[in-house]
C-alpha cells in the first residue's frame, strides 16, 4: 500500500539555523500538508498545498515558514531561521482528489532546536 | 471557531471490557467527523469517519449533532487496541483537520 514518507526521522538543529523536512506524498494525491505536534500539546495544523500554491495556512506559519514543490514528488516545510519553541513533531499529509477528507500521514520528523 | 474536545487523556480498561472515548466538538455548520489511531511507533492512521457509518476493527462512532459528539465504541476492547486514538473534525470549507488532544486507551489483561 502507497505511503507519505518523510525525511529525516529526527532533525537537531542550533537555534537560528534553517532546516528544511521532506515528505514524499502518495503519487496520485493533490493535496499537501504540514501539521505539528509539540510535546504533549494537540496536533496542530500548518499549511495546506494545491495546485502549486498555499490554498490555507494557520496563524502558526508564519514569514519563518515556507512550503514548496520542487518536483513531481517531494513536498518540504522550511524553517528559515529556527526558535527553541518550534521543537516539535513534525507531519506531513496527502489527500486523495477523489476522497479530499481522508488524510493520509507520514511517520513525522522529529526537530529538536538546540 | 472549530474545537474538538476529548475529555480523557488516559482511559484504562481490562480486556473484554467496553470501550467509549468520549468527543465533543465545537462547529456551526456541517463538519466531518474523523477518528485517527496512532499505534506505538507507528503513524498517524484513519480509523473511521462519520459519513461512512461502517464499523472497522469493531469500533463504531456515531455522529449526534443534538450533543455535537461524536464518542468512539467498542464492546469487547481488546490488548491490540492498546493505541493514542484522535477525533478530528473537518469543516465544509477547506481541508484542514482540526484535531483533539487524543485519549490514550490501555487495554490491560
Amino acid at each position: 500500500e502507497p505511503e507519505v514518507t518523510q525525511t529525516p526521522s529526527h532533525q537537531v538543529t542550533q537555534m537560528g539555523q534553517e532546516v528544511i523536512l521532506r515528505c514524499v506524498p502518495i503519487s496520485n494525491h493533490l493535496y499537501f500538508y504540514w501539521y505539528r505536534q509539540i510535546l504533549g500539546q494537540k496536533v496542530e495544523f500548518l499549511v495546506s498545498f494545491y495546485n502549486n500554491e498555499i490554498s490555507e495556512k494557520s496563524e502558526i506559519f508564519d514569514d519563518q515558514f515556507s512550503v514548496e514543490r520542487p518536483d513531481g514528488s517531494n513536498f518540504t516545510l522550511k524553517i528559515r531561521s529556527t526558535k527553541l519553541e518550534d521543537s516539535a513533531m513534525y507531519f506531513c499529509a496527502s489527500t486523495d482528489p477523489r476522497r479530499t477528507s481522508v488524510a493520509f500521514f507520514g511517520q513525522g520528523t522529529r526537530l529538536t532546536v538546540v | 471557531a472549530q474545537r474538538v474536545t476529548q475529555p480523557e487523556k488516559l482511559l484504562s480498561v481490562f480486556k473484554g471490557a467496553p470501550v467509549e472515548l468520549k468527543c465533543n466538538y465545537s462547529y456551526s455548520g456541517s463538519p466531518e467527523l474523523f477518528w485517527y489511531v496512532q499505534y506505538s511507533r507507528q503513524r498517524l492512521q484513519l480509523l473511521l469517519r462519520h459519513i461512512s457509518r461502517e464499523s472497522i476493527k469493531g469500533f463504531t462512532a456515531d455522529l449526534n449533532k443534538g450533543e455535537t459528539s461524536f464518542h468512539l465504541k467498542k464492546p469487547f476492547a481488546q490488548e491490540e487496541d492498546s493505541a493514542m486514538y484522535y477525533c478530528a473534525l473537518r469543516g465544509e470549507y477547506g481541508n484542514k483537520l482540526v484535531f483533539g488532544a487524543g485519549t490514550i486507551l490501555r487495554v490491560k489483561s
